[in-house]
């Protein structure tokens, strides 16, 4: 499968655990973002590399976040000291730079509870 | 914060029925609307792309029109399939390429 993935699907971690998501973007693809998706909501834009540069960071991205693409393949995102706010799916995506209209391709998404 | 809206929220019809929901966005710094087809358990899926004022995109029995003036895309679905229950985001790109999503429409299709 050539697609984007991310490890794990689920994870249930206690309250001032820290976690850690996986995203494996489509091989090409040199840029990737991280969105995190709360209920009733649409995905909210987290963070996005250009290769292994982070360019862009929002707001929503506290400091207990912090998202990593060392070689410019795979992607962590960390979240340190979780909080029950934490609780969301976080969706990773992958593009390549130069296509028309930066067509975006989404991985199945990490649904992170924390109790 | 910029603001994408879709409606309905969520929608049930019955097998064969034509359905269709609206997403609206602001009419400045507009690039592109962007379609997804999100099933549970599954990755969004790309529908279509859309670029200019009037335009009307089709891919089997989805289409979708945009108007970038008054800032409002319709999706269409002619003669829903239970296949077709899935949550419909769209994004909204700005000129900065910057993706903002609704919230979405869930679609409930029923035998």
């Amino acid at each position: 499968d050539t697609g984007v993935s991310q490890d794990p699907r689920h994870k249930i971690t206690k309250r001032g655990q820290n976690v850690t998501f996986r995203c494996d973007p489509i091989s090409e693809h040199n840029r990737l973002y991280w969105y995190r998706q709360t209920l009733g909501q649409g995905p909210e834009f987290l963070t996005y590399f250009q290769n292994e540069a982070q360019l862009e960071k929002s707001r929503l991205l506290s400091d207990r976040f912090s998202a990593e693409r060392p070689k410019g393949s795979f992607s962590t995102l960390e979240i340190q000291r979780t909080e029950q706010g934490d609780s969301a799916m976080y969706l990773c995506a992958s593009s390549r730079s130069g296509r028309s209209y930066n067509e975006q391709f989404f991985g199945p998404g990490t649904r992170l509870t924390v109790l | 914060i910029l603001n994408v809206e879709q409606s309905p929220q969520s929608l049930h019809v019955q097998e064969g029925d034509s359905t269709n929901f609206t997403c609206s966005f602001p009419s400045s710094n507009f690039y592109a609307l962007h379609w997804y087809r999100w099933e549970t358990a599954k990755s969004p899926e790309a529908l279509f792309v859309m670029t200019l004022n009037g335009d009307e995109k089709k891919k089997g029995r989805i289409s979708a029109t945009l108007n970038t003036k008054e800032g409002y895309s319709y999706l269409y679905i002619k003669g829903s399939q239970p296949e077709d229950s899935a949550t419909y985001l769209c994004a909204f790109m700005d000129t900065g390429n910057q993706f903002y999503f609704g919230t979405g429409t869930s679609l409930t299709v029923i035998p």
